[in-house]
């Protein structure tokens, strides 16, 4: 079983709806939890950084950590077709683990 | 541009030959990280550096390939005969992190390799 384990999708949504992500882990250590975003051959980048359990919130994105369950979700509101792109769970303890990826594409 | 930098962007080689990839961090991070990825799946941790001490090796990283970072500044990857399965995307991420926390890690672009 992989530590940190993510459905690859493909996930593909209209444009406005809400994209829904979520991956699970079994590392009880982890207490960084973060969402990469990543284009066709390009590097991830870094799109939200939570520490421990809760809600975080950044413009159109809402990242929420639940430790109980090892449970983290990435939220997208009124997806554009510019956030069709690869999306990439990690978390840490002191170096990053990463799920497989979901891939979303949001059709215009 | 501030960000992490890695070069070459692409590089073709052929099977038994040796290929040396370069990464800059951003300035003043502490940790300097290597991941593989390969199509279709998330980043794989290879090994990491705090300042020029490397702290930790994956088991993927056979003894054909090795790391360093001399001063604590930029780091190298060096792959001694190539083998197709090492056809894949060497990523370098840097973080300021100096213990376990402070982990946000930024990425470079990567280094393509293709192995024929």
């Amino acid at each position: 079983q992989k530590e940190v384990e993510q459905d690859p999708g493909p996930l593909s949504v209209p444009e406005g709806a809400i994209v829904s992500l979520n991956c699970t882990y079994s590392n009880s250590a982890f207490q960084y939890f973060m969402w990469y975003r990543q284009y066709s051959r390009k590097g991830p980048e870094l799109l939200m950084y939570t520490y421990s359990s809760g809600n975080k919130e950044d413009g159109r994105f809402t990242a929420q950590v639940d430790k109980s369950s090892k449970y983290i979700s990435l939220f997208i509101r009124d997806s554009q077709p510019s956030d069709s792109a690869t999306y990439l769970c990690a978390m840490n303890d002191y170096k990053l683990s990463f799920g497989a990826g979901t891939t979303v594409t949001v059709r215009a | 541009d501030t960000g992490v930098s890695q070069d070459p962007r692409h590089k073709i080689t052929k099977r038994g030959q040796n290929v040396t990839f370069r990464c800059d961090p951003i300035s003043e991070h502490n940790r300097l990280y290597w991941y593989r990825q390969t199509l279709g799946q998330g980043p794989e941790f290879l090994t990491y550096f705090q300042n020029e001490a490397q702290l930790e090796k994956s088991r993927l990283l056979s003894d054909r390939f090795s790391a360093e970072r001399p001063k604590g500044s930029f780091s190298t990857l060096e792959i001694q005969r190539t083998e197709q399965g090492d056809s894949a995307m060497y990523l370098c991420a840097s973080s300021p992190g100096t213990g376990q926390g402070n982990t946000e890690a930024f990425f470079g672009q990567g280094t393509r390799l293709t192995v024929v």
